[in-house]
């Protein structure tokens, strides 16, 4: 079976950094591109990043652009999110996702069940 | 932008749920004739599951209640008979740029 763990969520400052992850197992991850989505409480979903299996390319929202990276370990089977300069409108819960295409972001048929940020002071 | 209609919807155990999802520009990619569209479902507590993609392709192990039609702008999902266990929040999403959501649409048993 597919599995997708997120990790890392915490309690963090404005301006503060954090770091997720994301473990993978049950499929051959390094075949698979995968994402990073959120979902602020109580509302809809918004896609964050991606990364391709081997990479590169990688995107991201403009709201994350220059503060946030996304990362890939294919020997760990691991994903990662590393987030600075943290605001008050970062607060959600992240997913990881896997992605069923190839070369971009498209649609997403496994998903963690989230890792909680919150950016308050 | 992705606009869902409606907000909420209620219909009796049994009837025909109908979710619209509505593109400012088209997702339908010329070059391969495909619409660039999936539906989600969300329960609460729960992680997005994803029912349809390329706008009315089912992903494997969803019901074949659920069905998806529509192309260039205008997009549906049909429960064909609503099931207790179909109460959810349903989302509409285009990658065909940056990948967005509709705002969502919830789902209850009249």
């Amino acid at each position: 079976d597919v599995h997708l763990v997120e990790s890392g969520g915490a309690l963090v400052q404005p301006g503060g950094s954090l770091r997720l992850s994301c473990a993978a197992s049950g499929f051959t991850f390094n075949t698979f591109d995968m994402n990073w989505l959120r979902q602020a409480p109580g509302k809809g979903l918004e896609w964050v990043s991606y990364i391709s299996s081997s990479s590169s390319p990688i995107y991201y929202a403009d709201s994350v652009k220059g503060r946030f990276t996304i990362s890939r370990d294919n020997a760990k089977n691991s994903l990662s999110l590393q987030m600075n300069n943290l605001r008050v409108e970062d607060t959600a819960m992240y997913y990881c996702a896997r992605d069923i295409c190839t070369g971009s972001s498209c649609y997403y048929d496994y998903w963690g069940q989230g890792t909680l940020v919150t950016v308050s002071s | 932008v992705l606009t869902q209609s409606p907000e909420s919807l209620a219909v009796s155990l049994g009837e025909r749920a109908t979710i619209n999802c509505k593109s400012s520009q088209s997702i339908l990619y010329s070059s391969n004739n495909k619409n660039y569209l999936a539906w989600y479902q969300q329960k609460p507590g729960q992680p997005p599951k994803l029912l349809i993609y390329w706008a009315s392709t089912r992903e494997s192990g969803v019901p074949d209640r659920f069905s998806g039609s529509g192309s260039g702008t205008d997009f549906t999902l049909t429960i064909s008979s609503l099931q207790a266990e179909d109460v959810a929040v349903y989302y509409c999403q285009q990658c065909f740029g940056t990948p967005t959501f509709g705002q969502g649409t919830r789902l209850e048993i009249k």
